[in-house]
C-alpha cells in the first residue's frame, strides 16, 4: 500500500497561473482532506470531501477548488495563482468522521512569483 | 480567539527527562482529540488519540484530556533524540469532519 500520495512534490507558479494538485488513496478510505501549511498558522483545512460526490468547504476555501473524481482521488485546483498561496498543501484521508485517524501525503511545497 | 492554542516553544528537554506538551481548545463540544508529531520537511503522523476524560498511554507516550478544563496534554517519557519534532494537536469541533490544528509545539531532545 502506498497509502496516500500526492503530485507534484514541488511546484513554481506565476501570479495568475493555474494549476491542479493531484491526491489518490488507497486504503478505501470514505473521507479526503486538503490542509495548507504556513509558518506560525499550523494546518488549515481549505476543503475536505465526506464521502464521493460529496465536498465541503473548510476554515480557507476561498481561491480554491475541489473534486472528488472517484474514491480514489481528490483534487485541488487553483484558477488563479496569487503570492499569497504560497505554502506546503497536504492532503489525508480517513475512513470515516469525527474519531478516525487521519493519514497525510508527503505533501506539495507550491511557491507562487 | 483560535479554535486550538497551543505554546510554540521551543521546548527543550534533556534526554531521559519527561517532555510536557499542553493544548486548549475552544469549544465545549468536542469529542475527538488527536497529537501528531511533525518532523521538519515531513507529513503529520498520528501518535495518540483520546476520546475521554483521563489518562491514555500507549509506550513511552501518555494523552491526557480534561474536558472540564478545555485542555489536553501529551506526556513523553524517557525522551530520546529521535523524538525531536513538532507535535501538532487537532481537535474534532462540530462531530463532523472539520478538524482544527493548533500551531504546534517545536520539541527538542538534548543528548
Amino acid at each position: 500500500n502506498a497509502g496516500v500520495t500526492q503530485t507534484p512534490k514541488f511546484q513554481v507558479l506565476k501570479t495568475g497561473q493555474s494549476m491542479t494538485l493531484q491526491c489518490a488513496q488507497d486504503m478505501n478510505h470514505n473521507s479526503m482532506y486538503w490542509y495548507r501549511q504556513d509558518p506560525g498558522m499550523g494546518l488549515r483545512l481549505i476543503y475536505y470531501s465526506a464521502s464521493e460526490g460529496t465536498t465541503d468547504k473548510g476554515e480557507v476555501p476561498n481561491g480554491y477548488n475541489v473534486s472528488r473524481l472517484n474514491k480514489r482521488e481528490f483534487s485541488l485546483r487553483l484558477e488563479s495563482a496569487a503570492p499569497s498561496q504560497t505554502s506546503v498543501y497536504f492532503c489525508a484521508s480517513s475512513e470515516a468522521r469525527s474519531q478516525e485517524t487521519q493519514y497525510f501525503g508527503p505533501g506539495t511545497r507550491l511557491l507562487v512569483l | 480567539q483560535k479554535e486550538v492554542e497551543q505554546n510554540s516553544g521551543p521546548l527543550s528537554v534533556p534526554e531521559g527527562a519527561i517532555a510536557s506538551l499542553n493544548c486548549t481548545y475552544s469549544d465545549r463540544g468536542s469529542q475527538s482529540f488527536f497529537w501528531y508529531r511533525q518532523y521538519s520537511g515531513k507529513s503529520p503522523e498520528l501518535i495518540m488519540s483520546i476520546y475521554s476524560n483521563g489518562d491514555k498511554e500507549d509506550g513511552r507516550f501518555t494523552a491526557q484530556l480534561n474536558k472540564a478544563s478545555q485542555y489536553v496534554s501529551l506526556l513523553i517519557r524517557d525522551s530520546q533524540p529521535s523524538d525531536s519534532a513538532t507535535y501538532l494537536c487537532a481537535v474534532n469541533i462540530y462531530s463532523g469532519n472539520q478538524f482544527y490544528f493548533g500551531t504546534g509545539t517545536s520539541l527538542t531532545v538534548i543528548p
